[in-house]
């Protein structure tokens, strides 16, 4: 099973700020198989980025991703105040698919 | 619009069963593999089970294998899960989601709003 690891666990930015993000996979993996959600407080997982730069419908160009083998980043050029929230990265290209633990980004 | 509704969960004892439902609508359901994904404070996201857009093909995580069955009826645009010889482990919140790649390999796109399974005597 691939284990992905994000860092850091907490982020405290300001709006405005930039925020960058780090998920690392325990072996390497298809750029076309890793994906970005966003997650708020009592809401599901909302898919913001698929094969590791794709942003999905509907998602802001301040959302972007990039990386390879077993290092991607997710980058918010801008934070706004609605993407105070939690963000998980996801492998898909073995199975089965699995999820790194969140990074929260909150407001400093 | 793409939704997707789960309904069904509660509080079940250890050793119990229960089923889990998922109404999907905007979509051609009969076209999609679908999941069930579930979220606990100790162990965060976890995918759960697949199953193919014709039925014919399902897949589990080891964890649930042999205790959890994945079915849908394309008829009723819906998705199932029942859940037998539950452990406390389990308890968590459910979603359902579509996964957007024929292959079945893929993320996921859209998800549930999910529903509660709690797993205690």
């Amino acid at each position: 099973e691939i284990v992905l690891t994000q860092s850091p666990g907490t982020l405290s930015l300001s709006p405005g700020e930039r925020a960058t993000l780090s998920c690392r996979a325990s072996q390497s993996i298809s750029t076309s198989y890793l994906a970005w959600y966003q997650q708020k407080r009592g809401q599901a997982p909302r898919l913001l980025i698929h094969g590791a730069s794709t942003r999905a419908t509907g998602i802001p160009d301040r959302f972007s991703g990039s990386g390879s083998g077993t290092d991607f980043t997710l980058t918010i050029s801008r934070l706004e105040p609605e993407d105070f929230a939690v963000y998980y990265c996801q492998q898909y290209h073995y199975s089965p698919p699995t999820f790194g633990p969140g990074t929260k980004v909150d407001i400093k | 619009e793409v939704q997707l509704v789960e309904s069904g969960g509660g509080l079940v004892q250890p050793g119990g069963s229960l089923r889990l439902s998922c109404a999907a609508s905007g979509f051609t359901f009969s076209s999609y593999w679908m999941s069930w994904v579930r979220q606990s404070p100790g162990k965060g996201l976890e995918w759960v089970a697949n199953i193919k857009s014709d039925g014919s093909e399902e897949q589990y995580v080891d964890s649930v294998k042999g205790r959890f069955t994945i079915s849908r009826d394309n008829a009723k645009n819906s998705l199932f899960v029942q859940m037998n010889s539950l452990r406390a482990e389990d308890t968590a919140v459910y979603y359902c989601a579509r996964i957007p790649i024929p292959s079945g390999s893929g993320h996921f796109d859209n998800w549930g709003q999910g529903t509660l399974v709690t797993v205690s005597s």
